[in-house]
């Protein structure tokens, strides 16, 4: 069975500050997906950025990067700069070519002014 | 381009009645997604659609969950009878195999359920 696992129940972190998000995952397969998706109060999931688990370069988009370590199969999300407006919580989610994603608990994030 | 369209997007009922969410995809998009979020259960699978076609429906609760996709761009998911464990916010995704990208999946705003 596949797991994706988030340590961190709850995270703080102070505006223009940078937060790491963790998450760790188990799969048997060589060729996969990974995924952070934000939801916020409207409950809305907004995908924030993917991961190919053939590609060595971890993904970025804008503030958001992540640490792809796939030997120890680690996925974390850093988020520079950090605003009011990330205030949400985060899943992390896996998926092997077969299309259901697998999601983890999730980590709410709180941004303090 | 409009995302994926849910409605309603907040239900209350009673025990034993019927239940039906419906979800429009992205136009274009070949492949559909139920999940359902609890407090207890996180968000699991429920079923999908490849070319209106269900492709995996283990994760369909019991026989009181159906869903089904008549055309590329409409599909529902009936509860029948309702029960108040039904409770929880169900979400549509979509993704498409054209761009490659078919791993990606956009979901809607999700549908509130409340079975009292």
């Amino acid at each position: 069975a596949q797991t994706v696992t988030q340590s961190q129940p709850e995270m703080s972190v102070q505006e223009a500050e940078t937060v790491t998000l963790s998450c760790t995952y188990d799969t048997s397969e060589s060729d996969y997906y990974l995924f952070w998706y934000k939801q916020p109060p409207s409950r809305q999931m907004i995908l924030v950025i993917r991961q190919e688990a053939y590609k060595q370069q971890n993904a970025t988009e804008n503030r958001f990067s992540v640490n792809f370590q796939k030997a120890a199969k680690s996925f974390s999300l850093k988020i520079s700069d950090s605003q009011l407006g990330d205030a949400a919580m985060y899943f992390c989610a896996q998926t092997n070519s077969g299309y259901a994603l697998n999601f983890g608990k999730g980590t709410s994030l709180l941004v303090t002014p | 381009d409009a995302g994926v369209i849910q409605s309603p997007r907040h239900e209350v009922t009673e025990m034993g009645q019927e239940v039906t969410l419906r979800c429009k995809p992205i136009s274009g998009h070949d492949y559909l997604f139920w999940y359902r979020q609890t407090m207890m259960r996180g968000l699991e699978l429920l079923i999908y659609f490849n070319n209106n076609v269900p492709i995996d429906d283990s994760g369909m609760p019991e026989d009181r969950f159906s869903a089904k996709m008549p055309n590329a761009s409409f599909s529902t998911l009936k509860i029948q009878p309702s029960e108040p464990r039904d409770s929880a916010v169900y979400f549509c995704a979509s993704s498409s195999s054209e761009t490659g990208l078919q791993e990606t999946q956009y979901f809607g705003p999700g549908t509130r359920l409340l079975v009292l």
